[in-house]
């Protein structure tokens, strides 16, 4: 069964600065997709970026971008320019193409910015 | 327009209570999921029902009973509460198949059992 580690519970980061959230993973598969999602204090889930398992180039949306290492089955998060409203709790994510595309979530990381 | 919008917010009640939580997404999708993110954080899935049919049913107790009327609807409805059963509730939803489609989150329920 495919899992999902985070292994930093807690994150800090001044303002401004960048920070690299990790997350590493255990698959048999070739194909699945890998997500970033933050929940800030408001609860709600917001997808932060996304990259599929198949395509060598990282993602990258502005200030957020991933490192993926297919080999090493790691997927951390990189944020730049660290913003006060980045601050909440990062997920990583795993699904495959098949198990009726259930995602598989980590632990979570808590990011906290200081100003 | 709220895409996923669950119902209530919050809710508090008593042990031994049934309660329900409601969902509704506006999105089209197919897909729609049940979550309950306990006090550590940590996010479980619960039901996903694809065109209202049942696709994953996790381990949770039967006190627990996903409805889905309709594909845009997704119910959860919960006989005898318990104090376990607190936590935050989230509905979901995406297209299918949806391999590397987002899952879209309601904004969640916060249940809490007393």
């Amino acid at each position: 069964a495919q899992t999902v580690t985070q292994s930093q519970p807690e994150m800090s980061v001044q303002e401004a600065e960048t920070v690299t959230l990790s997350c590493t993973y255990d698959t048999s598969e070739s194909d699945y997709y890998l997500f970033w999602y933050k929940q800030p204090p408001s609860r709600q889930m917001i997808l932060v970026i996304r990259q599929e398992a198949y395509k060598q180039q990282n993602a990258t949306e502005n200030r957020f971008s991933v490192n993926f290492q297919k080999a090493a089955k790691s997927f951390s998060l990189k944020i730049s320019d660290s913003q006060l409203g980045d601050a909440a709790m990062y997920f990583c994510a795993y699904r495959s193409e098949d198990s009726n595309y259930q995602l598989i979530w980590g632990a979570g990381t808590k990011l906290i910015i200081k100003p | 327009d709220t895409a996923v919008s669950q119902t209530p917010k919050y809710l508090v009640t008593q042990m031994g209570n049934d309660k329900s939580i409601k969902c509704e997404q506006n999105l089209g999708h197919d897909t729609m999921y049940w979550y309950k993110q306990d006090s550590k954080k940590f996010l479980k899935i619960m039901f996903s029902y694809n065109n209202k049919e049942l696709i994953i049913n996790e381990t949770v107790p039967n006190r627990f009973s996903p409805k889905s009327p309709d594909k845009a609807h997704l119910n959860l409805h919960i006989n005898s509460l318990e104090l376990g059963d607190s936590a935050v509730y989230f509905c979901a939803s995406t297209p299918w198949p949806s391999g590397k489609n987002i899952q879209y989150f309601g904004a969640g329920t916060r249940l809490s059992v007393l």
